[in-house]
């Protein structure tokens, strides 16, 4: 079954750091670009970032460019958001998802998603 | 770049039909064929309904479908059921610097 399955969220304090893990099963990890994708509490979906599929290509919502990186390890079929100066408005949910389509723009497997909570 | 614009809810009785509409401008939904829709339950992860304007992917029900007509992009739910009753959010590719925006969200309710 094609699966993503994040991991690293937890509780951390403003202005500082985490990294997001997505381990990828049962797909050709090296064929797709992929997304992260985030929903703070009791709000929408809002774009993160993306990678395409050698990890060459990079893109960032502005709210978190300069603070957070995306990366990928094809090797290990995982995907990673490194998170710095971290901000209370950055508490969400963060979703790892797979893009199709022209530019990759929709996402058909979603993770079951990974809880970041910043405060003090 | 401004998320895209949703009714906040909608509702309907089961076997009746509703429409979500999503409103955009030409940099994003107008411009592009490239919309999508995705329904979340509460405590799920979202579930992809509806890409490329109009085509369903395999496991869809054909109860759902899609349209658009100039910045504004429709999903169209017919004969609802109670497990519609969820979050419908869609989505598009856009020329801005983000390259991709979601919309604000639209909770439907089955009465």
């Amino acid at each position: 079954e094609v699966q993503l399955v994040e991991s690293g969220g937890g509780l951390v304090q403003p202005g500082g750091s985490l990294r997001l893990s997505c381990a990828v099963f049962e797909f050709t990890f090296t064929n797709y670009w992929m997304h992260w994708v985030r929903q703070a509490p009791g709000k929408g979906l809002v774009w993160v970032s993306r990678i395409n599929s050698d990890g060459s290509s990079t893109s960032y919502a502005d709210s978190v460019k300069g603070r957070f990186t995306i990366s990928r390890d094809n090797a290990k079929n995982t995907l990673y958001l490194q998170m710095n100066s971290l901000r209370a408005e950055d508490t969400a949910v963060y979703y790892c998802a797979r893009g199709l389509g022209a530019y990759y723009y929709y996402i058909d497997v979603w993770g079951k998603g990974t809880t970041v909570t910043v405060s003090s | 770049q401004s998320a895209l614009t949703q009714p906040a809810s909608v509702s309907g009785s089961p076997g009746q039909s509703i429409t979500i509409s999503c409103t955009g401008t030409s940099s994003d939904v107008g411009g592009y064929n490239y919309v999508s829709w995705y329904q979340q339950h509460p405590g799920n992860a979202p579930k992809l309904m509806i890409y490329d304007v109009d085509k369903r992917p395999s496991g869809v029900s054909n109860r759902f479908s899609g349209s658009k007509s100039g910045n504004t992009a429709s999903l169209t739910i017919s004969g609802l059921q109670a497990e519609d009753e969820a979050y419908y959010y869609c989505s598009s590719y856009t020329s801005s610097s983000t390259l991709y925006v979601f919309g604000t969200g639209t909770k439907v309710t089955v009465l």
